[in-house]
């Protein structure tokens, strides 16, 4: 299966910043998926990248918070704009692969806005 | 996706079996039922799918119940590396476009492990 890398793995912001979270992933894919685990939840599905394609967002995430981009088949990176202390969450990236019905996922990125 | 019903937490004592049930009453003949587990500090992983046989694999073996209105994940010799939320997933077979191919994670199932 694929090998995700995420960077930072975590990570301390200050309110009002902005950061951006990279997925390296190790073979090129198709479909890329952004969730979000906000503390003692379940995951929460923020958005789908492709490439070559606007990535689609799902209810309740739009892209002025959540821009992403996906310039290749085996990269993302996934920015948290304006960020307040509800922006507290891991970020997971996933990639579908490739002849397979099942997702892999990368570590997360723990981000904790003061 | 169709909705699933887990217990919140469960407990097992090491290198014992565990059944992890789970019910989806309102399944259609297209979805498949995925077993997922997060480990701590971890993304989750795929354990195991499967549409109406059971299935093994080796991490865990899925009971499919013949009217396919619960399943049951088996670990069959329960480690402390097992300890884990678990998830239960439907997902149609037939999907289309590009971007259709989300999970709907629930609350799952936390298990422990006890020595």
């Amino acid at each position: 299966s694929a090998v995700i890398s995420q960077k930072p793995s975590r990570d301390i912001c200050q309110r009002g910043t902005s950061l951006t979270i990279q997925c390296q992933v190790d073979s090129q894919v198709t479909m890329m998926f952004w969730y979000r685990q906000q503390p003692g939840q379940s995951l929460t599905l923020i958005a789908t990248a492709n490439q070559g394609s606007e990535a689609t967002y799902e209810s309740g995430f739009v892209i002025d918070k959540f821009p992403i981009s996906r310039p290749n088949l085996t990269f993302s990176t996934l920015t948290v704009s304006n960020m307040s202390p509800e922006d507290s969450s891991i970020y997971l990236c996933s990639v579908r692969d490739a002849g397979a019905n099942v997702l892999t996922f990368g570590a997360g990125s723990r981000l904790t806005v003061l | 996706d169709a909705k699933t019903t887990q217990p919140n937490s469960m407990e097992s004592n090491e290198e014992e079996p565990v059944h992890l049930p789970c019910n989806h009453s309102t399944i259609s003949g297209t979805d498949y039922i995925h077993w997922y587990r997060q480990l701590p500090s971890q993304g989750p992983e795929y354990v195991i799918h499967g549409l109406t046989s059971n299935v093994n694999n080796r991490m865990a073996s899925l009971a499919i119940a013949e009217d396919r209105k619960s399943s049951t994940l088996i670990l069959h010799r329960a480690t402390l590396r097992d300890a884990a939320v678990y998830y239960c997933i439907l997902r149609d077979v037939f999907y289309s476009g590009a971007g259709s191919y989300q999970l709907t994670f629930g609350k799952g199932t936390k298990l422990s492990v006890i020595p």
